[in-house]
């Protein structure tokens, strides 16, 4: 089935460290790809989103590029800020019922603590 | 433009209980995702509605249930509250019925069952 699989945490780092969290994902068909940042107390949030391979998905010092050959969507900043700390999410849409469907599929979360 | 608004936020409920919560979507979105977040199952799909008809459901037992009101709000109940229905419940408006639009998320119901 359709599943997405992320790097287990916590990822622990200094501020202006660069940052790698790997994502790859199962699916049939051609899902869109997002990730995801939950800050503490918080809801979800959406950080980036990809909708076809080799697109590149960019917000916040944040990227992550789709790469249907490796299925993966891993995201990486270059230099963290403590601000940055919280839990991020890679999830897909489900491709399947012909795209007509919101559900997605999350991964487990990657705990992100950035130290001073 | 207000955000989603997830009534109430925390709750605390005894076993064979049941309980309703409401999802108040963005203006203007007409499909409702709810999802069920705890530390043992992460993220888990709940069910997903689009102009006041449920489209598609996870694998969860009947005791869950939902509906949207025809100004897209959206409600969901369990009923014969169990302990491990304690979660964090996240509701999410989109604008349409289409994998790839964004998702935007409430602050969730926090439930406790005793």
């Amino acid at each position: 089935g359709n599943s997405v699989t992320q790097m287990e945490g916590p990822v622990t780092l200094s501020e202006e460290a660069f940052l790698t969290i790997n994502c790859t994902y199962t699916a049939t068909g051609y899902p869109s790809l997002f990730w995801y940042v939950q800050y503490p107390g918080e809801g979800l949030q959406l950080l980036l989103k990809a909708t076809k391979a080799d697109d590149k998905g960019s917000n916040k010092g944040f990227e992550a590029t789709y790469r249907k050959e490796t299925t993966s969507f891993h995201l990486e900043k270059g230099s963290v800020q403590v601000s940055d700390s919280a839990v991020y999410f890679c999830a897909l849409s489900d491709p399947g019922y012909g795209g007509a469907t919101n559900k997605l599929i999350f991964g487990t979360g990657t705990l992100l603590a950035v130290q001073p | 433009k207000a955000g989603v608004t997830q009534t109430p936020r925390y709750l605390i409920k005894t076993r064979g209980q049941q309980v309703t919560l409401s999802c108040s979507p963005i203006s203007g979105h007409r499909s409702v995702s709810w999802y069920q977040q705890t530390p043992g199952q992460g993220l888990q799909f709940l069910f997903e509605y689009f102009s006041e008809t449920q489209r598609n459901k996870g694998n969860f037992p009947g005791r869950f249930s939902g509906r949207q009101f025809s100004n897209s709000r959206s409600e969901m109940n369990v009923s014969t509250l169990e302990l491990g229905d304690s979660a964090l419940y996240l509701c999410a408006s989109s604008l349409a019925l289409a994998g790839g639009t964004e998702a935007f998320f409430g602050q969730g119901t926090r439930l406790t069952v005793v």
